[in-house]
C-alpha cells in the first residue's frame, strides 16, 4: 500500500497570500496518478486536480498542481476567503487507492 | 447535472448488517466505474471499494474484504454496498463517487473521483 503523507498538517495564511501544500508518497508510482480534493465542513469532497496537474472542470486557475515520482504539491496562488478548507491528495497508481491525511488551511 | 444520492443511514450493533444505496442521475450510469469512500468522524478519507461498469470487477480495501459486498443495477441507475459483520471502526459517513479511469498498456483501471454524493452516516455501536 502506498502511504501518502501531507504537510503541513495545518497551514495558517491570510487572504491574498500564496499557499503551497505538499504530498509525499512512500514509493514512486506510475506516471502522475495523483489527485487533489477540497473539503469544507459538512460537505462532500470536491475534485480540484487530477493527473497531478490537470484542473477539474470549473476549478479556478489560481489552483495548480505539480510534481512526479514521490513528491507532489498543490499551490493556490492568491487565497480567496472560500479557499479555507481541508485538502486531500489521493493516489491511483496502485490497485489500492489511498488518500493523504489532509492539510487544514485556516485563516490567520 | 450529475447527482448522486446515498441512502440507508442507520445505527447498528456490532456484528450487524446494513445496506447502503446510491441513486445516480444526470449521466450514463452504466458507462462509469463507481466507488464508495468513507470518512470516520473527524478523520480523513478512506477508499472502500469500487466496481466496474458491468459489475464484472470489484475491488475492496483489505479492512472490509469478506464483510462488504458492492453491487450495481444499471437498469435502476443504482449502486449498493452490503455491509455485514460491522465493527465500531466502520462508523463513518459513506460517500458514493463517480470514478474516472486511466488507461495504460491496453488496460484501464479506476482512478480519481469526479462527482460525490452528500454521504450517509453509518454508526456501529451497542
Amino acid at each position: 500500500e502506498i502511504v501518502l503523507t501531507q504537510s503541513p498538517g495545518t497551514l495558517s495564511l491570510s487572504p491574498g497570500e500564496r499557499a503551497t501544500l505538499s504530498c509525499r508518497a512512500s514509493q514512486s508510482f506510475s506516471s502522475s496518478y495523483l489527485a487533489w480534493y477540497q473539503q469544507k465542513p459538512g460537505q462532500a469532497p470536491r475534485l480540484l486536480i487530477y493527473g497531478a496537474s490537470s484542473r477539474a472542470t470549473g476549478i479556478p486557475d489560481r489552483f495548480s498542481g505539480s510534481g512526479s515520482g514521490t513528491d507532489f504539491s498543490l499551490t493556490i496562488s492568491r487565497l480567496e476567503p472560500e479557499d479555507f478548507a481541508v485538502y486531500y491528495c489521493q493516489q491511483y497508481g496502485s490497485s489500492c487507492i489511498t488518500f493523504g491525511q489532509g492539510t487544514r488551511l485556516e485563516i490567520k | 447535472e450529475v447527482q448522486l444520492v446515498e441512502s440507508g443511514e442507520g445505527l447498528v450493533q456490532p456484528g450487524g448488517s446494513l445496506r447502503l444505496s446510491c441513486a445516480a442521475s444526470g449521466f450514463t450510469f452504466s458507462s462509469y466505474w463507481m466507488s464508495w469512500v468513507r470518512q470516520a468522524p473527524g478523520k480523513g478519507l478512506e477508499w472502500v471499494a469500487n466496481i466496474k461498469q458491468d459489475g464484472s470487477e470489484k475491488y475492496y480495501v483489505d479492512s472490509v474484504k469478506g464483510r462488504f459486498t458492492m453491487s450495481r443495477d444499471n437498469a435502476k441507475n443504482s449502486l449498493y454496498l452490503q455491509m455485514n459483520s460491522l465493527r465500531a471502526e466502520d462508523t463513518a459517513v459513506y460517500y458514493c463517487a463517480r470514478t474516472r479511469i486511466y488507461c495504460s498498456g491496453g488496460s484501464c483501471a479506476p482512478s480519481y473521483f469526479d462527482y460525490w454524493g452528500q454521504g450517509t452516516l453509518v454508526t456501529v455501536s451497542s
